[in-house]
């Protein structure tokens, strides 16, 4: 039974550029959670999708987008990079009708901006 | 708004011995869930152990156990018998609501060093 699934594990980028993140979930799982984890920081949530819609949003800007597919899995996308916006990005499912279950996470992507 | 302390930056304890990491929890909401995770240098969150604001038991899996104090908005996690592969940060979070759309969100963790 695989688990969540996230790619890359690492990247570089530039200051200006832009940046795709993939996630799959775990099977079964319908709910994509996307969270951003600054070094030294807890994880800090960015979004949610569920049926391919955008349910719930953190406090981050329209630079932040994503999506999800009818197969479930996600993308996350990130335009104009920050330097500040390097971070470990945690990709995190679930199942809507499980709401006492946790979310399991995958082993999250290094994006590093210089 | 929601928001989870864990006052503790770092633990050390011996192999074997048992240790409590703190964390407390501030929710206006009656229906909530506490979660603890740990974090390896790998990155990966591993799930421990899973609290609701209604269960009137402690929740327990394996070595590790939540000591939760809903009056003092406290869900302490508890390790017995460390063993060296604990070493890791360790982050509480917490859910509120319980519908399935819901963010989690962290404490700032507490790291743990288990020496020999």
């Amino acid at each position: 039974d695989a688990g969540v699934t996230q790619s890359p594990t690492h990247l570089i980028k530039t200051r200006g550029q832009q940046v795709t993140l993939r996630c799959s979930p775990k099977s079964g799982h319908d709910t994509v959670s996307w969270y951003q984890q600054a070094l030294g920081q807890g994880p800090q949530f960015i979004f949610q999708y569920y049926e391919e819609e955008e349910r719930q949003r953190g406090n981050f800007p329209d630079r932040f987008s994503g999506h999800q597919f009818p197969n479930y899995s996600s993308e996350l996308n990130v335009n104009a990079l920050l330097l500040g916006d390097s971070a470990l990005y945690l990709c995190a499912s679930s199942r809507r009708d499980r709401v006492h279950q946790p979310q399991h996470f995958g082993d999250g992507t290094r994006l590093s901006i210089l | 708004a929601q928001k989870i302390t864990q006052t503790q930056p770092g633990m050390f304890v011996q192999e074997k011995e048992a240790v409590t990491l703190d964390c407390t929890y501030d929710t206006s909401d009656q229906s909530y869930g506490l979660f603890w995770y740990k974090q390896p240098s790998s990155g990966e969150m591993i799930f421990l152990i899973y609290q609701g604001s209604y269960d009137e038991q402690n929740a327990t899996e394996g070595r590790y156990s939540l000591n939760f104090q809903k009056a003092r908005k406290s869900a302490n996690l508890v390790i017995s018998a460390s063993q060296l592969g604990d070493s890791a940060m360790y982050f509480c979070a917490m859910r509120e609501g319980n519908t399935g759309f819901q963010k989690l969100v962290f404490g700032t963790g507490t790291r743990l060093l288990v020496s020999p």
